[in-house]
């Protein structure tokens, strides 16, 4: 069965230290890995799409990267306004739809 | 470019009745995807519409059912409301197909059965 676990499931920074939060997944064939933020009651907001192990990608001071069986999300010196909840969703190939499969998240704090 | 739209933003239904959500893709995108998010989960995948047909669905009942418009917007139907359906309802829109891969979300309608 395809799955995701995030961790953990909180995360608590000063502005400006440094982090990672994981993703692990099982999927029967990965057609690719996505990084979301969610603000309380809104909607996920996209930030990285990873398709193959060894791939990186960078915005502002987040870094996503994947190896075959898990994604971490690297934030470097964070700000307060970087609080948020932290989705990773995986798309397994061979199905029908888009359907993405998602984890529980991971909460992140920054205080000033 | 106007980002997805959902409608409306929250919603008191009690148990037993029945329910309408309604989303606007973003432009350009002809596929369209509904997630039910419960407190503190992840967002679980309840269906997807491509060219006005379902062609994929989640684990839901059939009490579960949507359309989907010649524009691509599209519309999620709960009917016999249950406690557990309590929820934020997001609708993901994406561009060229059932193989594209980014989805993009509205903001989401927030449902409470009483």
């Amino acid at each position: 069965e395809d799955q995701v676990t995030q961790s953990p499931e909180a995360l608590r920074l000063q502005e400006g230290e440094s982090s990672s939060l994981n993703c692990s997944y099982t999927v029967s064939g990965l057609r690719g890995l996505f990084w979301y933020r969610q603000d309380p009651g809104k909607g996920p907001e996209f930030l990285f799409t990873l398709y193959s192990a060894g791939e990186e990608k960078e915005k502002e001071r987040l870094k996503a990267t994947l190896t075959k069986k898990e994604s971490f999300l690297h934030i470097t010196a964070p700000k307060p306004e970087d609080s948020a909840t932290y989705l990773c969703a995986v798309q397994a190939r061979g199905g029908a739809t888009n359907k993405l499969i998602f984890g529980t998240g991971t909460l992140l704090a920054v205080q000033p | 470019e106007t980002g997805v739209t959902q409608s409306p933003t929250h919603l008191i239904k009690t148990r037993g009745q029945q329910v309408t959500l309604r989303c606007s893709s973003q432009s350009g995108h002809n596929t369209v995807s509904w997630y039910q998010q419960a407190l503190g989960q992840g967002p679980q995948f309840i269906f997807q519409y491509y060219r006005e047909e379902e062609n994929g669905r989640g684990n839901f009942p059939p009490r579960f059912s949507g359309l989907q418009f010649p524009n691509y917007s599209s519309e999620l139907n709960v009917n016999a409301l249950e406690l557990d359906d309590s929820a934020l309802y997001l609708c993901a829109s994406s561009p060229g197909g059932t193989y594209s891969y980014e989805q993009y979300f509205g903001p989401g309608t927030r449902l409470t059965v009483t």
